[in-house]
């Protein structure tokens, strides 16, 4: 089981704005920042979302994240066929060694 | 830009040690306060963080994986590695390098497929 929580799956329309979740603890989320990635179809998770909201350079500004309290969303507005991907949020844990990474199970984004 | 690329064999038979390493460019592993990270993901699964190497010295590792894992960092080559020993089928997955951050961006690389069969 992961640590954090997402949906297994989301859906939307073209054009539709389609949100995903992503819950956790006080050890994670409520402590630290979250990250979000997309993962095509047999790619390597690219960085759509880091420090909670901030978008790496080259993501286009349709994605956005947001967090609140052990909780966390990835939006995506303008929804395009290409958008179709597992998307997967990511979080430090205190753990008593120290950080450790932990991941949600991941959400697979169907575009109708 | 920093980039990371995994090296290792894509076929290991089952009870040995699989070894992979990570070269590491655009930026030195002996500096910043990054955690240098081993994660994988079996077929059609989900990612699962393996463990690092810490810019403090230490190291962690995922509990599930019962004291078999190994990170070791190189830093005369920048570079980091992973052995994972008494490999069995359940370590088939892709492994991906990361350099991680818990206030920065982090960076992943390739990823490279491990497949465990004898």
């Amino acid at each position: 089981q992961s640590v954090l929580t997402q949906p297994p799956s989301a859906s939307g329309t073209p054009g539709q704005r389609v949100t995903i979740s992503c819950s956790g603890s006080t050890s994670n989320i409520g402590r630290t920042a979250v990250n979000w990635y997309q993962q095509l179809p047999g790619a390597a998770p690219k960085l759509l979302i880091y420090r909670n909201d901030r978008r790496p350079s080259g993501v286009p500004d349709r994605f956005s994240g947001s967090k609140s309290g052990t909780s966390a969303s990835l939006a995506i507005s303008g929804l395009q066929s290409e958008d179709a991907a597992d998307y997967y949020c990511a979080a430090w844990d205190d753990s008593l060694n120290g950080p450790i990474w932990v991941f949600g199970g991941g959400t697979k984004l169907t575009v109708l | 830009q920093v980039q990371l690329q995994e090296s290792g064999p894509g076929l290991v038979k089952p009870s040995e040690t699989l070894s992979l390493t990570c070269a590491v460019s655009g930026g030195s592993v002996s500096s910043g306060t990054y955690f240098w990270s081993w994660i994988r993901q079996p077929p059609g699964q989900g990612l699962e963080w393996v463990g690092h190497f810490s810019y403090t010295g230490s190291t962690n590792y995922n509990p599930s994986l019962k004291s078999r894992a190994s990170i070791s960092l190189d830093t005369s080559k920048n570079q980091f590695s992973l052995k994972l020993n008494s490999i069995s089928a359940a370590d088939t997955a892709v492994y991906y390098c990361a350099r991680g951050g818990t206030t920065t961006r982090d960076y992943w690389g390739q990823g490279t497929l491990v497949t465990v069969s004898s």
